[in-house]
């Protein structure tokens, strides 16, 4: 059974720094491209990165390029997104989810809190 | 990017009736398009792929159409369980996007 399991959320103060991670198990890590994907409260579902299998691909959208960093660790079987000057618009549920051939996303983890306040 | 515009925002429907939920893309994304379901509470589940493929373990009573950049999911013979957020998702590039969400009630 796939699994994939978000920890390292919480609240953290405007400029800070906070690093996610996701544990997968159930599926050979390494062969898949991976995604993190976040919904603010109440509101629709945002991309915020894709990182190929090997690690050496990495895709941002504007909104969080220079700020956010994907990286894996595929002898851990783990997901990571590093956040950097966090701003209060970041405030989200961030979920790491299993990217099928760099396109859709088939499996989800059950999503992570991310607070951005002082 | 490409913008995905989704409608109808909120929809109400009878149990056993039939539901569209249309997404337009901005541009041609050539069925580069997932349909996810998303119940209270839960994360994201994907329902269809590619615009017609229904991933494993989905009820056949959902389906998608389209082509170019208008897509549709179709769910036939409303159940309870189907009470959900919808998203459509697009992604021919590398920037994936999605559409703003379909929130399905029972009348």
């Amino acid at each position: 059974e796939v699994q994939l399991v978000e920890s390292g959320g919480g609240l953290v103060q405007p400029g800070r720094s906070l690093k996610l991670s996701c544990a997968a198990s159930g599926f050979t890590f390494s062969n898949y491209y991976m995604a993190w994907v976040r919904q603010a409260p109440k509101k629709g579902l945002e991309w915020v990165a894709t990182i190929s299998t090997s690690g050496s691909r990495t895709y941002y959208p504007d909104s969080v390029k220079g700020r956010f960093t994907i990286s894996r660790d595929n002898a851990k079987s783990s997901l990571y997104l590093q956040m950097n000057s966090l701003k209060s618009e970041d405030t989200a549920t961030y979920y790491c989810a299993r990217q099928w051939l760099g396109a859709r996303l088939d499996y989800w983890g059950q999503g992570v809190m991310v607070t951005v306040s002082s | 990017d490409i913008r995905m515009t989704q409608s109808p925002a909120s929809l109400s429907a009878s149990l056993g009736e039939t539901v569209n939920i249309e997404c337009l893309a901005s541009e041609d994304i050539y069925s580069d398009l997932a349909w996810y379901q998303q119940k209270p509470g839960k994360s994201p589940q994907l329902l269809i792929y590619n615009a017609n493929s229904l991933q494993n373990g989905v009820p056949s009573r959902f389906s998608g159409s389209g082509s170019g950049t208008q897509y549709s999911l179709k769910i036939n013979s409303l159940q309870s369980e189907d009470v959900a957020t919808y998203f459509c998702q697009q992604y021919n590039n590398y920037a994936l996007t999605f559409g703003s969400g379909t929130k399905l009630e029972i009348k």
